[in-house]
């Protein structure tokens, strides 16, 4: 099953806040995050391998929720360059097979 | 490091026509190499995963005679979409990981196919 991610699209001022929520169904080895931007393939950004793993670099962190299975990405102060659409990728087994997400579209404007 | 290329980055063909898309590691053996394949404000979905050496593994709805992957070295796995249809039109995007453990995959540019 495909992990839901949510808000599923997101408009923010430069500067803003966001929060982008991945919930899966399954029990999670590791959480990856990706950004997309149009036309292009994903970028990875990074990956969280342990329950209650918090990552981040820049303004941008994640934590990873094992018992409740799931994964937040937060962006602070976002930048027009956060723009994108942002992917969850879950690996339920630990065999590196992915499953991404249902995606979050984000907006930055000026 | 960690580059990944993918040949051609577009491609438009007749339907009925087969087409083959070339995903490269160029600095990184990649013991593991995943197909994705991704239509217009989608999500990307997985189609198989291929191991150097040995039969690619397909997801579920993914006929194996139609999309045919080949994993013949460390550093090249190839996907050919036969007898392609309009339908198959999509983004295919490839990626790999390697020997390191630490499960990060590393995306190609991805390729357009167009089907007319």
């Amino acid at each position: 099953q495909q992990p839901v991610q949510s808000p599923q699209a997101v408009i923010l001022r430069e500067g803003e806040d966001a929060v982008i929520n991945c919930s899966s169904s399954k029990a999670l080895y590791s959480v990856h995050w990706y950004r997309q931007k149009h036309g292009e393939a994903p970028v990875f950004l990074m990956i969280l391998l342990k329950g209650g793993e918090q990552k981040g670099h820049d303004k941008i962190s994640a934590s990873f929720n094992e018992k409740k299975q799931q994964s937040s990405l937060y962006l602070t102060a976002s930048q027009l360059s956060y723009s994108g659409t942002y992917f969850c990728g879950t690996d339920s087994g630990g065999y590196q097979k992915v499953t991404f997400g249902t995606g979050t579209k984000l907006q930055v404007i000026p | 490091g960690a580059v990944v290329s993918q040949h051609p980055s577009r491609v438009i063909c007749k339907s009925g026509t087969s087409v083959k898309i070339e995903c490269r590691s160029l600095d990184f053996q990649a013991t593991t190499m995943f197909w994705y394949r991704q239509f217009p404000k989608k999500s990307l979905m997985l189609m198989a995963t291929s191991n150097e050496g040995s039969k690619a593994t397909y997801e579920q709805g993914v006929e194996k005679d139609k999309f045919l992957i080949n994993h013949a070295s460390l550093t090249l796995s190839t996907l050919t979409v036969t007898s392609a249809h309009p339908e198959d039109s999509s983004f295919y995007i490839c990626s790999a990981s390697g020997t390191s453990g630490n499960n990060e995959q590393f995306f190609g540019p991805g390729t357009r196919l167009t089907v007319l």
